[in-house]
């Protein structure tokens, strides 16, 4: 079925690597990606969003990539910090105005130092 | 702004209590979420609003289950009769646009003995 899903759902680097974090999705109608951050107790954290009509957008250390052709999304975590360790989810919104943003299931990154 | 205000923080009950979670969305935001996160099925919907009219609620596991919003600024997701398979963190969101970034609250960690 449709789904948002992530290629693995653990990640350990050593700090100061850069970090890749990928997502696949399934329906091309999808317009809009959402990148979020959860860290231990916390709720997930907006990090950086692209929308369908960009390949690529950069934030603070953070670069989100999207292939709409296989329909891949990443997000690259440059010069990986230990305060980067966390749930990582990708979420999609499929096109349709006023409805819900469909999450992934999660990456953990582990960053050791 | 304070952000997405959720309370309480952290709930323990005993099976068959009534348990009432309760969220103050960000001013502004007409779009308001009930998530609910466990480590075997993720983050799931729960149920949204818009303008305080409950969209879907496809989400809401049984008739145990109810949300209501009687204003823009405060919603409660209330659970009764409460069973051990309810405990979970449940998050409540908002945001200014159905498909648009979602903002969370912290959480409120519930446990039912």
């Amino acid at each position: 079925g449709e789904s948002v899903g992530l290629h693995l759902p653990t990640l350990s680097v050593q700090e100061g690597d850069n970090s890749i974090i990928n997502c696949a999705y399934s329906n091309s109608a999808s317009d809009y990606f959402i990148w979020y951050k959860q860290e231990s107790g916390k709720g997930p954290q907006f990090i950086i969003d692209i929308r369908s009509n960009m390949d690529k957008r950069q934030g603070q250390r953070v670069t989100v990539l999207l292939n709409k052709t296989v329909k891949h999304l990443s997000l690259q975590i440059a010069a990986t910090q230990p305060g980067d360790s966390a749930v990582y989810f990708c979420a999609e919104n499929r096109g349709q105005a006023g409805t819900a943003l469909i999450f992934g299931k999660g990456t953990t990154l582990s960053v050791s130092s | 702004d304070a952000g997405v205000i959720q309370s309480p923080r952290h709930e323990v009950t005993e099976m068959g209590q009534e348990v009432t979670l309760r969220c103050k969305p960000i001013s502004g935001h007409d779009y308001l979420f009930w998530y609910r996160q466990t480590m075997m099925r993720g983050l799931e919907l729960l149920i949204y609003f818009n303008n305080n009219v409950p969209i879907d609620d496809s989400g809401m596991p049984e008739d145990r289950f109810s949300a209501k919003m009687p204003n823009a600024s405060f919603s409660t997701l209330k659970i009764q009769p409460s069973e051990p398979r309810d405990s979970a963190v449940y998050f409540c969101a908002s945001s200014p646009g159905g498909g648009g970034t979602q903002y969370f609250g912290p959480g409120t960690r519930l446990l039912v003995l």
